[in-house]
């Protein structure tokens, strides 16, 4: 069974701090995906990546696919309240075609 | 644009009972999907659909049912609720099935079964 890990499972900080989350598994996949599922709402694509090492930029969140594509992590720079939610990452195994997510890592970010 | 809508938001079933989730979506997408979402478990495939009339099997469809008559329609069935089944529901849909292809995710139908 192809298990994708995250934590951590949850995270309190202040505005302004810097934080990062991982995703993690014994498997590799071609592709890792991060959504953002705000509360009452579906996922919401942010990155994908799909080459090992590969980093990914947007805006304050640096998302980075590990050299052996078996992990991933997210980091945030000086997190902003509206950062809030929960951070799923998602993989595309190799030769399969359904996406596996992971339970994610919800954050508060307190103002 | 609407994306991907979700028909009820929240409902309450009485273990037996049975209804429909219904899961539209206005992009043209061929593909559609049905997941569950539990606490600590993450986003659980139930059933999929790569096309009008064709349904597949996910990694938890007992107690499910599904059907897509309609390209831009994906619907789900429980035709006798458990308290198992009390779940927070998404429909997804996409273009594809290739590792770089974005699931549009409805807003969820969140059920409790008593």
């Amino acid at each position: 069974t192809q298990l994708l890990e995250q934590s951590p499972q949850f995270l309190s900080i202040q505005e302004g701090e810097n934080l990062t989350v991982y995703c993690n598994s014994s498997s590799v996949f071609s592709s890792l995906q991060w959504y953002r599922q705000e509360p009452g709402e579906g996922p919401v694509l942010l990155v994908t990546v799909v080459t090992g090492g590969e980093v990914k930029k947007l805006k304050r969140l640096t998302f980075q696919f590990g050299d052996a594509r078996k992990d991933s992590s997210l980091h945030i720079t000086a997190a902003q309240p509206g950062d809030t939610g929960l951070y799923l990452c998602a993989g595309y195994p190799t030769g399969g075609f359904k996406t596996i997510f992971g339970a994610g890592t919800r954050l508060f970010v307190k103002a | 644009n609407a994306g991907v809508t979700q028909t009820p938001k929240f409902r309450v079933l009485k273990t037996g009972q049975s209804m429909t989730l219904l899961c539209a979506q206005d992009m043209n997408h061929e593909y559609m999907y049905w997941y569950r979402q539990d606490p600590g478990m993450g986003l659980r495939l139930i059933h999929y659909s790569v096309g009008e009339g064709t349904t597949a099997k996910g990694e938890v469809p007992d107690g499910y049912n599904v059907s897509r008559l309609k390209k831009q329609n994906f619907l789900l069935g429980l035709e006798s609720a458990a308290p198992s089944q009390t779940s927070v529901y998404f429909c997804a849909s996409s273009t594809g099935l290739a590792r770089t292809d974005t699931q549009y995710f409805g807003p969820g139908t969140r059920l409790t079964v008593l």
